[in-house]
């Protein structure tokens, strides 16, 4: 089984619908992230959290909420999609004490392609 | 703050032949450097990593880095590229006040 994964791996849906991207993990690792990938842009920081109780805006958080319901569960939520919400998600985890170091590698899960209409 | 410059957004190689495939980077201490690929259809996979020491850093697939803190830059070589290496390449920086920078990625084809 996969270490981190990602449901719907593929959505689509209208403007101004509520969509809920899930994440969760099997690797116990204390950090989780939601990024965005758009061609010709890499992946994009939406929101991070280091433990269930922090959780942190990243470099385009509008548009977006999240909630991470548990250390091994962190969703990510579009409360009204539009269109430019259109992309692949990637959860992704890290574990900061495994090695000493502050970031160490970055898990990602399969991601998720989502179509807003 | 911290950022990273893939400048080529796409590559086209010859099977067999050697590949570069160059990143700088922006970073106020030292770096932690990271290489992933993503396969089509597929999640990130990390090729390589550079905390510290030795500057050449050996990852999977035969791929290679070398950290040159004179330049900024992390580039990614392979000797010799095989069909299966056709991908999207991904450097990334950190740490940083949140979570890995990533570069825009760079887009490798496999000529036969």
């Amino acid at each position: 089984d996969a270490d981190v994964t990602q449901t719907p791996r593929n959505r689509i849906t209208k403007t101004g619908k509520r969509i809920m991207l899930e994440c969760s993990q099997t690797k116990g690792h204390d950090r989780m992230y939601w990024y965005r990938q758009d061609p010709g842009l890499g992946l994009r920081l939406i929101y991070y959290s280091f433990d269930v109780k922090d959780i942190n805006k990243g470099e385009i958080s509008d548009g977006y909420s999240v909630s991470r319901q548990a250390q091994a569960k962190f969703s990510l939520s579009l409360e009204s999609a539009i269109p430019n919400q259109t992309a692949l998600y990637f959860c992704a985890t890290s574990d900061s004490g495994a090695s000493g170091h502050a970031y160490n590698e970055q898990f990602f899960g399969p991601g998720t392609r989502l179509t807003v209409l | 703050a911290q950022s990273v410059t893939q400048p080529d957004i796409h590559i086209t190689v010859s099977e067999g032949a050697s590949l570069e495939l160059r990143c700088n980077y922006s970073y106020g201490a030292t770096p932690y450097l990271f290489w992933y690929v993503q396969s089509p259809g597929q999640g990130l996979q990390l090729l390589l990593k550079y905390f510290s020491g030795d500057t050449l850093v050996q990852g999977i697939k035969g791929f290679e880095a070398e950290f040159k803190r004179s330049q900024s830059s992390f580039n990614l070589r392979k000797p010799s590229v095989h069909w299966s290496d056709a991908a999207e390449y991904f450097c990334a920086v950190g740490p940083g006040r949140r979570a890995l920078t990533f570069g825009s990625g760079t887009r490798l084809q496999v000529q036969p």
